[in-house]
């Protein structure tokens, strides 16, 4: 079974730039999450899709963050602009219905500089 | 709010010592309990899940954990550590346990480092 996959795996930008992460669930999962993942501390939920719909974006700063989930399968996670401070790993979870199980992705290593 | 805390940071232990990582959650409600691993260079992998029943989970490659309602604890244990477990662990709790919708929330994780 194919895992989640995220592009691109590292990522430099100065601030004030734009940066867009994609992400691919595995096939047939509804659940979709967008974590970030400052260095020395544990991931922390920005955004959760159920389907093409969303269910938790309370933690998402919407002033600079954006994220789609284009039919209900592949995301994008859109920081525009960037700051020092959203130097993280972005990682890309699913989930199937049943299980409850967060299957993650590589994550994607954001450096602003 | 609901919340997560590791009590370890960073633990160092030599081959074959007994491990328990501690862990506990803020929440009142239902929730289901999840330790996670992500070993040096690789995605985050799931270790064990309890979701009812015997408290007492077994995860992979020896791991075991017990969740305890009354403390809000699910503490990880491994009898026998190797080098290869050499990771940092992740206790993540999902709150409202309300199917697939419920919020993961995660500890801020424990870096393991065994010495062979």
């Amino acid at each position: 079974e194919a895992g989640v996959a995220q592009s691109p795996r590292y990522k430099i930008i100065e601030k004030r730039q734009s940066v867009a992460f994609w992400c691919n669930p595995i096939s047939g999962h509804a659940t979709l999450y967008w974590y970030q993942q400052i260095l020395g501390q544990g991931p922390k939920l920005l955004i959760q899709f159920q389907n093409n719909g969303v269910v938790d974006d309370s933690q998402l700063p919407k002033d600079r963050f954006s994220a789609e989930r284009l039919k209900g399968v592949d995301s994008t996670l859109k920081i525009q602009p960037a700051k020092l401070e959203d130097s993280a790993v972005y990682l890309c979870a699913s989930s199937p219905r049943t299980t409850g199980e967060l299957f993650f992705g590589e994550g994607s290593r954001l450096t602003v500089l | 709010a609901q919340s997560v805390s590791q009590h370890n940071h960073h633990v160092i232990l030599s081959e074959a010592a007994s491990l328990e990582l501690g862990c506990n959650y803020s929440y009142g409600g239902t929730v289901n309990l999840f330790w996670y691993v992500q070993y040096p260079g690789q995605h985050l992998q799931l270790l064990l899940k309890y979701f009812s029943g015997d408290p007492l989970v077994k995860g992979i490659k020896g791991f075991e954990a017990e969740f305890i309602k009354s403390k809000f604890s699910f503490n990880l244990r491994k009898p026998s550590v190797q080098w290869s477990d050499t990771a940092e662990y992740f206790c993540a709790v999902k709150t409202d346990g309300s199917g697939n919708t419920g919020k993961l929330i995660f500890g801020q994780g424990t870096t393991l480092q065994v010495k062979p």
